[in-house]
């Protein structure tokens, strides 16, 4: 079965730096791979996504992330924070070839200070 | 652009009655799902259907829920007694079929509190 690891529970940034939350994954074949953020109270918001091709896929509100096949890795990046990006990150992983569920991490909750 | 929708927003409910989470999933799509997130924690899986069947289900939906889609749009999810620790958001999602991608686009959540 997958899944997915986001070892920062709680990471804090200044506005204006870079940021790069981590995620890896366990899965036997390559998988589909997502990143969700959440506001307070709010439902799941798709940032971006990778199925095939491209290892660096651009995401709305300026995110991007790369999948790294041999690190089992798909970290979010974004070059400089806006005060308006604190919120709770999610990353997931889909099963290639069905309509299986998509597994959760634990998420990253973002705070932004100034 | 089509999205998935659900009601109600939020739903309080004293412990031991039933409550029916409705959501309608994007008009093409065939593939529905019902995700759960109890606070602070992240989101899983409870169930997924397709042609009128569960297709797959967690160790999460025991007896007490149930899913059905009563007609060509809705797709809902019943609690038939709740219990505090049924206190959560509640994800619909909803996938197409026969791509090649299994893309869910997920609604906004019903927030259900168990009194």
């Amino acid at each position: 079965a997958q899944s997915v690891t986001q070892p920062d529970i709680h990471i804090t940034v200044s506005e204006g730096a870079s940021l790069e939350l981590r995620c890896n994954y366990s899965y036997g074949a390559t998988p589909y791979l997502f990143w969700y953020v959440q506001s307070p109270g709010q439902g799941l918001q798709l940032l971006l996504k990778y199925f095939s091709g491209d290892t660096l896929v651009q995401g709305i509100k300026g995110f991007e992330a790369e999948f790294k096949r041999s690190q089992s890795s798909f970290n979010l990046r974004k070059p400089s924070v806006h005060w308006s990006d604190a919120a709770e990150y999610f990353c997931a992983v889909g099963v290639r070839g069905g309509y299986q569920k998509v597994t959760f991490g634990i998420g990253t909750k973002l705070q932004v200070i100034p | 652009e089509p999205e998935v929708t659900q009601t109600p927003s939020h739903q309080v409910t004293q412990m031991g009655q039933e409550v029916i989470l409705r959501c309608v999933p994007i008009s093409n799509h065939l593939y529905f799902y019902w995700y759960r997130q109890i606070l602070g924690q992240k989101v899983e899986f409870l169930v997924s259907f397709y042609n009128n069947e569960i297709s797959e289900k967690s160790e999460i939906f025991d007896d007490q829920f149930s899913v059905e889609r009563p007609d060509g749009s809705n797709f809902t999810l019943k609690i038939r007694s709740t219990k505090l620790e049924d206190s959560a958001m509640y994800f619909c999602a909803s996938t197409q079929v026969g791509t090649s991608y299994n893309e869910q686009f997920f609604g906004p959540g019903t927030r259900l509190t168990v009194l």
